[in-house]
């Protein structure tokens, strides 16, 4: 699986778009790019994956750049609610079960 | 929907005490995993399954055993519980279907000291 490098932590105010980054410079042209957060204490929770389009969801947009090894997860519009650790993992889906290897992600602080 | 649920939420230990760790999942999802997630770390894989019946071995499975008899549960086992084994341990369950990503659902987390 391609290595993933996040930066530490970064701050949002609160209603702006928070881009996080990932570059993933060694990915494969089949290899995913997946997002999980795990707010405080909780379980991680799965926000959004692609290949090589832009994808939006419900909860953000995931923009992979053409020649695929960066991506920036955005969130719209932050809350504090959304202040967590952020994973980018890249990984090939497999036909079997998808053993995620999760790094140390970046922590996210929305302050008011 | 319970979605995925871990017992116990806490647990204190002594070196050498067994105990049995118990995640259900009410979604009739095939897979199954145990992490566990030690302090400013990411979580790391101890062991899965891909059905009833069946368990196979991840990143981190020494001093763990797995069982999986019945679709809906997962039991992580610690025979001889050490130290290095305190942690917060995540179960997660996700679908099986073929040519998709399938999203991983985890619980709560289960907060494990051995003393």
């Amino acid at each position: 699986d391609a290595k993933t490098t996040q930066p530490p932590s970064m701050d949002c105010a609160e209603g702006r778009a928070a881009n996080l980054p990932c570059n993933h410079s060694t990915i494969s042209g089949n290899e995913y790019v997946y997002w999980y957060r795990q707010i405080h204490s909780q379980g991680p929770q799965y926000i959004i994956h692609g290949l090589k389009n832009n994808e939006t969801n419900e909860m953000a947009s995931l923009i992979i750049t053409e020649d695929r090894k960066s991506s920036t997860l955005i969130l719209p519009h932050a809350t504090l609610r959304d202040t967590a650790v952020y994973y980018c993992i890249v990984r090939v889906i497999q036909g079997g079960s998808e053993k995620l290897v999760f790094g140390k992600g970046m922590k996210l602080t929305v302050n008011p | 929907n319970a979605g995925v649920t871990q017992t116990p939420k806490f647990r204190v230990l002594k070196t050498g005490q067994s105990m049995t760790l118990l995640c259900a999942q009410d979604m009739n999802h095939e897979y199954m995993y145990w992490y566990r997630q030690d302090p400013g770390m990411g979580l790391r894989l101890i062991h899965y399954s891909v059905g009833e019946g069946t368990t196979a071995k991840g990143e981190v499975p020494d001093g763990y055993n797995v069982s999986r008899l019945k679709k809906q549960n997962f039991l992580l086992g610690l025979e001889s519980a050490a130290p290095s084994q305190t942690s917060v341990y995540f179960c997660a369950s996700s679908y099986a279907i073929s040519g998709r990503y399938n999203e991983q659902f985890f619980g709560p987390g289960t907060r494990l000291t051995v003393l």
